[in-house]
């Protein structure tokens, strides 16, 4: 069955950095993998983009392996406001030969003082 | 900058009402969405739009519809109400994916359903 698969949660401490890898096998070929961040109340917030290698921009880093099975959001020195639920969206094949833009289950990030 | 509206941020209805949730985008997207969104469940596609009066199931489209008559316009429809349709609905817009640096869906803020 095609999915993305995501830990539930993490925890961390002001200052650290994070990392949530999202893996996703049958991801199509030609698109891109999307990560949002989306706080209690509010509807899910772009943060970064990619379709391969490393991608880096003021909030966050993305690294995709070469095979592009997975995905790692990576969050440097998070501090208290980037305590949030993070979901990955990518455009899977499905055995159908259909294309589904999917989202991961979400990671609800804990940053503790 | 993208806005993405929905029509009410807290609605609570009875059940065998019929209830209308409605998304408006700036942007002139040709992608809408509608999701739902549960704990424990993450992000559910209800239907979604590729243009106006084109529409597409999602993963749980059972006990909805969508009316697209207009491109900036993207309706949710729960033709009669009931107490598991109690949930945030959230509205999305996108242009085409699979294209260069445009796989980026816009969120309108959410609208919490109750079904009573």
């Amino acid at each position: 069955l095609a999915k993305t698969t995501q830990p539930i949660s993490m925890d961390s401490y002001e200052g650290q950095e994070v990392n949530i890898t999202c893996s996703h096998n049958n991801i199509a070929t030609n698109d891109y993998i999307t990560w949002y961040q989306q706080f209690p109340s509010q509807g899910p917030r772009f943060i970064i983009q990619g379709y391969k290698t490393k991608v880096t921009n003021e909030v966050a880093s993305l690294f995709i392996p070469a095979d592009r099975k997975s995905s790692t959001l990576s969050l440097p020195r998070v501090s208290l406001s980037d305590t949030a639920v993070y979901y990955c969206l990518v455009v899977l094949s499905m055995d159908t030969g259909r294309r589904a833009l999917t989202f991961g289950s979400g990671t609800r990030l804990q940053v503790q003082p | 900058d993208v806005k993405v509206t929905q029509s009410s941020r807290y609605l609570v209805k009875r059940t065998g009402e019929k209830v209308f949730l409605e998304c408006v985008q700036d942007m002139d997207h040709e992608n809408m969405f509608w999701y739902r969104q549960d704990p424990g469940l993450g992000l559910r596609l209800i239907y979604f739009s590729y243009d106006v009066k084109m529409k597409e199931k999602g993963d749980i489209p059972e006990g909805y519809s969508v009316s697209r008559e207009k491109k900036e316009r993207f309706s949710l429809i729960l033709e009669s109400a009931s107490t598991n349709q109690t949930s945030m609905y959230l509205c999305a817009s996108m242009t085409p994916y699979g294209l260069e640096d445009t796989d980026t869906q816009y969120f309108g803020p959410g609208t919490r359903l109750t079904v009573l």
